[in-house]
């Protein structure tokens, strides 16, 4: 049981170039998260999407975008990267409900914009 | 809105001595609390969580927690710690209903030394 899945695990990238994160998870869950950790700051959620088709924004999310076309599967773009965006980032996955379902996370993908 | 203050950005302890990592949060209604561990190079995995019921709360590895609703405080303890606690920890607060997204505290880096 793979869990969450994030492809690449590393990255560097030129500014203003483009790129697509990829998240898979195999629990069938509804919800799925997509988190950059910056030293200091903590998490801080982006996007999120409750549902295949839906997605919403989070606290940080100029920059990005994302799709959920599938299920199963989130993805996390930057069309024009920059050196602000230098960062690692977490896919998380969970079921809808009372709270008493975590946060599965990947094991993260680190960006570096130059 | 509602928000996570962790008090302590770094905690230094040596090997078997107890340890308390603070945890405040803001909140007019009522939320659930966890704890996360992020080891080196990886994802976050569930430490333990409150939702309700008795306000004192273990977890895995030999934490606990206890929720203090009087002063809106959420602390992870030990009594004494290994080597191998050495990480980050994140404390987090979902508010009580479906849907909405974790919050995250900034993190506090736990080191343990011999």
């Amino acid at each position: 049981n793979a869990g969450v899945t994030q492809t690449p695990k590393f990255r560097v990238l030129k500014t203003g170039q483009s790129m697509t994160l990829l998240c898979a998870q195999d629990m069938n869950h509804e919800y799925m998260y997509w988190y950059r950790q910056d030293p200091g700051m903590g998490l801080r959620l982006i996007h999120y999407s409750v549902g295949e088709g839906t997605t919403a924004k989070g606290e940080v999310p100029d920059g990005y975008n994302v799709s959920r076309l599938k299920k199963q599967n989130f993805l996390l773009g930057l069309e024009s990267a920059a050196p602000s965006q230098t960062s690692v980032y977490f896919c998380a996955s969970n079921q809808p409900g009372t709270g008493d379902s975590p946060l599965h996370f990947g094991n993260g993908t680190r960006l570096t914009v130059t | 809105a509602q928000s996570v203050t962790q008090l302590d950005s770094q905690v230094p302890v040596f090997e078997e001595a107890p340890v308390e990592l603070r945890c405040n949060y803001s909140s007019s209604v009522s939320v659930y609390l966890f704890w996360y561990v992020q080891y080196p190079n990886q994802g976050l995995q569930l430490l333990l969580k409150y939702l309700s019921g008795s306000t004192l709360v273990k977890g895995i590895n030999g934490f606990e927690a206890e929720f203090n609703k009087s002063q809106t405080s959420f602390h992870l303890r030990k009594p004494s710690v290994h080597i191998s606690d050495t990480a980050e920890y994140f404390c987090a607060v979902l508010l009580n209903q479906a849907g909405t997204a974790l919050i995250f505290g900034k993190g506090t880096t736990l080191s343990v030394s011999s």
